[in-house]
């Protein structure tokens, strides 16, 4: 597509609910980012995907925070047992190779609410 | 570690003057791209500039510039004659050969008064 698209760009979850967030990034970029923006603050680095490889989860703030990309392409991002914490924006990037050097595309956003 | 430092929290200006937005990188690499994103209230991160650390030269576009000294690990950006529709966040943003993701400052809010 044009862009990296995000959906749903709204999700209210009640505590304890597991929710899924997808991410559709720019066909032909190998890397795919995800970042988590508390209201106020700048984005936080949660995971980073190469294809389908995780090369680094070492921002994910718990096990109940879990990322797949299976074939490359679209990734999910999952939260489960959600808790208040969790509420924040959720950005997904992507970019043609190595980031730095492409230059990053980002999506509009999932706006998570757990209430 | 990488660390980058935006003291300026908020800033609000009058129409037609000139804003500088500051920003301080840390970083232990010497190759490494630095980043202005604009995040208007729709929420959408929007690329403005990206440089490496190759290039001090700065900058111009229009009526934004970019003033990128090494020896002080700074990354100013200005813009001359604001607008009201220049009233957003402005992340400034590192990234390096050690970690391929952004770090990003936290942030200034630049409020543009009519």
């Amino acid at each position: 597509g044009a862009g990296v698209s995000q959906s749903p760009r709204y999700k209210v979850a009640k505590r304890g609910q597991d929710v899924a967030l997808r991410c559709d990034p720019i066909s032909g970029h190998v890397s795919l980012f995800w970042y988590q923006q508390a209201l106020g603050q700048g984005p936080e680095f949660l995971t980073y995907f190469q294809n389908e490889a995780q090369l680094d989860k070492s921002g994910l703030p718990s096990d109940r925070f879990f990322a797949e990309r299976p074939e490359g392409s679209v990734s999910t991002l999952k939260i489960q047992r959600t808790q208040q914490e969790d509420s924040a924006v959720y950005l997904c990037a992507s970019s043609l190779g190595s980031g730095g050097v492409y230059g990053y595309t980002f999506g509009s956003g999932t706006r998570l609410t757990v209430v | 570690a990488q660390k980058v430092t935006q003291a300026q929290t908020e800033i609000s200006v009058v129409e037609k003057e000139d804003v500088t937005l500051d920003c301080v990188y840390e970083t232990r690499d010497t190759t490494y791209y630095l980043f202005w994103y604009k995040q208007p209230p729709s929420g959408e991160l929007v690329f403005l500039i990206r440089r490496n650390s190759f290039d001090e030269q700065n900058e111009i576009s229009g009526r934004y510039s970019w003033n990128f000294q090494k020896s002080t690990s700074s990354f100013n950006f200005t813009i001359t004659a604001s607008q009201v529709v220049d009233s957003a966040v402005y992340f400034c943003a590192l990234s390096d050969t050690g970690r391929r993701a952004l770090t990003f400052g936290s942030g200034t809010r630049l409020q543009v008064q009519p």
